[in-house]
């Protein structure tokens, strides 16, 4: 089945420093989406960037991934981290038409001055 | 915009007693409707996809005996956790998207459940 391998556990920056959080994933599809979520602490997690697009770099609020599928990657970078961007980061996988995601096991960014 | 709201918040309940959650989408048409579960040090994990007008899909390991789902309208949902126990535990997600596959999943803040 689909599988998302991403940064594990905590990931603790100063703030101004660039963000890099990795995602890699595995399907039997050949037209996956891939999608990072954010989640605040008791809010709902909320879609960052998706795409579906191979070497297609695609951005939102300073954030931006491009889809490798030569690599199966889709990594999340900043160019700088900014102290509001400390959160639950989840990558994950939809692939076929079930509508089904699956996720990664999450990456808590904490963000220091 | 699109919403997804989630009641209750939060619940308690006795170890083999059964707990009901719901799940409202407003501003769009909640036209598919997954469940998912995050247990403790868990990433989540589909329970069940429900379309309207169409049979719910089950994963592996979950059952539609121990996880009965509702989608009546294409704005509401509810899932119960029936003889719950301790395993059962978790933040239960409900995901909720208006169209075609690749179309963004709206979440919900979740349903945290204990079981005591």
């Amino acid at each position: 089945g689909d599988s998302v391998t991403q940064t594990e556990g905590l990931v603790t920056l100063t703030e101004g420093l660039p963000v890099m959080l990795n995602c890699t994933y595995q399907t039997i599809y050949s037209n996956p989406f891939l999608f990072w979520y954010v989640h605040y602490l008791n809010e709902s997690p909320r879609l960052l960037l998706k795409s579906s697009t191979d070497n297609k770099r695609t951005e939102h609020q300073g954030f931006h991934a491009t889809l490798h599928k030569s690599s199966s990657s889709f990594h999340l970078q900043k160019s700088s981290a900014q102290l509001s961007d400390s959160a639950l980061y989840y990558c994950a996988l939809s692939g076929g038409s079930n509508y089904k995601l699956t996720f990664g096991k999450g990456t808590l960014l904490t963000v220091t001055p | 915009g699109a919403l997804v709201y989630q009641y209750p918040r939060r619940t308690i309940c006795k170890s083999g007693t059964s707990m009901r959650m719901e799940c409202q989408a407003v501003g769009f048409q909640a036209t598919s409707v997954a469940w998912y579960r995050q247990s403790p040090q868990k990433t989540f994990e589909l329970i069940a996809l429900s379309t309207v007008n169409s049979a719910i899909k089950y994963e592996q390991n979950f059952t539609q005996e121990k996880f009965p789902i509702s989608h009546p309208n294409l704005s509401f949902s509810s899932m119960t956790v029936l003889n719950a126990y301790l395993e059962d535990r978790g933040l239960y997600l409900c995901g909720a998207r208006e169209r075609d596959w690749g179309g963004e999943q709206y979440f919900g803040p979740g349903t945290r459940l204990t079981v005591l």
